[in-house]
C-alpha cells in the first residue's frame, strides 16, 4: 500500500493557538517523512522533515511527533500566524519516491 | 536562476495535441523529479532523474508520457495525444544529490488545461 492518509481536510485556528494536523501510513519500508507548505500558484516548499529512528523533531514553532509503531506523524505549528495561512502536504519517502497526503487547508483567523 | 524554472506556467491545448513541458533545475543539482498535482490533490510522482538517466518512471500513467534529460540538466517532459484527464498542474522539482540527504526544491509549476 503506498497510500498516505491526511486530516483533517480543513483548519481553522485563532491566530495564537496551535495547528495540528494528521497523517497515517502504511508502508513500513517509508523512512521519510517531510511536511511541506504550499500558498496559491506556487509549488510546495519544505517545511520540516523526520526520519524513523527519532520521535519528535522541532524547528521554531513547527514540531512533528512520529510514532513508529502506530505508523503515525503529525504537525504541531505553535503560536499559529496569519502568515502560515497555506494548503499544507505531508509525504512519505521510500526508493527516491515521496507519496504525500491529499493536503490541509490552514486558514488563521485573527 | 535562484530556484527551479518552469515553463510555460500555463498551457491550454486541444484534445490529441502534443505537449512539451519544460523544467531549468537549480543549477548543480544532479536529481530531477516530475510530479503532478490534480485540482485539490497533493502530488503523484511521475519520474526521477539521476543525472542524465531516468532512475525510476514507475509514476508515467501510460506510454504518452516520456521525460527526456539529455544533458543532466534541462529536462522535458512529454505528453501525446492529450486527453482531458492529463489536465493538472505539472511540478518539477530539483535535489542536490537525491536520496533523502538533500531536500527537494520545487518549481511554481506548469498548469495544463487539455479543452
Amino acid at each position: 500500500q503506498q497510500q498516505v492518509k491526511q486530516s483533517p481536510q480543513s483548519l481553522i485556528v485563532q491566530k495564537g493557538g496551535i495547528s495540528i494536523i494528521n497523517c497515517a501510513y502504511e508502508n513500513t519500508a517509508f523512512d521519510y517523512f517531510p511536511w511541506y507548505q504550499q500558498f496559491p500558484g506556487k509549488g510546495p516548499a519544505l517545511l520540516i522533515a523526520i526520519r524513523p529512528d527519532v520521535s519528535e523533531k522541532k524547528e521554531g514553532r513547527f514540531t512533528i511527533s512520529f510514532n513508529k509503531s502506530a505508523k503515525q506523524f503529525s504537525l504541531h505549528i505553535m503560536d499559529s500566524q496569519p502568515g502560515d495561512s497555506a494548503t499544507y502536504f505531508c509525504a512519505a519517502g521510500g526508493n527516491e519516491k515521496l507519496t504525500f497526503g491529499t493536503g490541509t487547508r490552514l486558514t488563521i483567523i485573527p | 536562476g535562484a530556484g527551479v524554472s518552469q515553463t510555460p506556467s500555463n498551457k491550454v491545448t486541444e484534445k490529441g495535441k502534443y505537449v512539451e513541458l519544460r523544467c531549468d533545475p537549480i543549477s548543480g543539482h544532479t536529481a530531477l523529479y516530475w510530479y503532478r498535482q490534480s485540482l485539490g490533490q497533493g502530488p503523484e510522482f511521475l519520474i526521477y532523474f539521476q543525472g542524465t538517466g531516468a532512475a525510476d518512471d514507475s509514476g508515467l500513467p501510460n506510454d504518452r508520457f516520456f521525460a527526456v534529460r539529455p544533458e543532466g540538466s534541462v529536462s522535458t517532459l512529454k505528453i501525446q495525444r492529450t486527453e482531458r484527464g492529463d489536465s493538472a498542474v505539472y511540478l518539477c522539482a530539483s535535489s542536490p544529490t537525491g536520496g533523502w540527504a538533500g531536500e527537494l526544491f520545487f518549481g511554481e509549476g506548469s498548469r495544463l488545461t487539455v479543452l
